[in-house]
């Protein structure tokens, strides 16, 4: 159980187009969802929190212009990086928090790459 | 806020053998603790978590981990280490179980045939 799914994995795009990540809680429900970054061989890096039916809260430092976080279901978030630059190549990683242990559960993560 | 601390960027060590990778935080107020474990081109997986209660939890693969609130630790051991074991490992702590995580900057563990 407690399995979270991210689409795409991987995802390769233009400098200047949008990209939609979506992170699915499959056999739980979660109010909560986490969106974080991963830089290479660096630790992972809060970008916002989602909240099933509010606007998400982003950390200080995210672009909330940019990072749009859409949580329109207990079981779905989603992430568009909008106008993608080279610069937001990364690898992204979702987490949901269960609602019923309190205990995150991670996607596998998707790899941005922006030409 | 809370943070973490993990001191050991890489730890080298022979398969059998066994191994510690320290993990240290710092808050005013109760955290939640938890080990997080990345194989290469995957993402996290919950090794083991510390909510309350008994102080030493322990995951399915024989890794374990003692809370220890006097010293604000975490450390994650294992008393045989095996190839498969290579990855790298995540502390992290959170305020409450509603909240973000906050991770150390991981630790590779390297094992050695």
């Amino acid at each position: 159980g407690a399995v979270v799914s991210q689409h795409p994995s991987r995802v390769i795009c233009k400098s200047g187009t949008s990209v939609k990540i979506e992170c699915r809680s499959l056999d739980f429900q979660a109010t909560t969802m986490f969106w974080y970054r991963q830089f290479p061989k660096k630790s992972l890096m809060l970008m916002a929190t989602s909240n099933e039916g509010s606007k998400a809260t982003y950390e200080q430092g995210v672009e909330k212009d940019k990072f749009l976080i859409n949580h329109a279901s207990l079981t779905l978030s989603t992430l568009t990086v909008t106008s993608a630059h080279p610069e937001d190549s990364s690898f992204y990683i979702c987490s949901a928090l269960a609602d019923s242990t309190d205990t995150q559960y991670f996607g596998p993560g998707t790899r941005l790459t922006v030409l | 806020a809370q943070s973490v601390t993990q001191l050991d960027s890489q730890v080298p060590v022979f398969e059998e053998a066994p191994v510690e990778l320290r993990c240290n935080y710092s808050s005013s107020v109760s955290v939640y603790l938890f080990w997080y474990v990345q194989y290469p081109n995957q993402g996290l997986q919950l090794l083991l978590k510390y909510l309350s209660g008994s102080t030493l939890v322990e995951s399915i693969n024989g890794f374990e981990a003692e809370f220890n609130k006097s010293q604000t630790s975490f450390h994650l051991r294992k008393p045989s280490v095996h190839i498969s074991d290579t990855a790298e490992y995540f502390c992290a702590v959170s305020l409450t179980g509603r909240r973000a995580l906050t991770f150390g900057s991981g630790t590779r563990l390297q094992v050695q045939p």
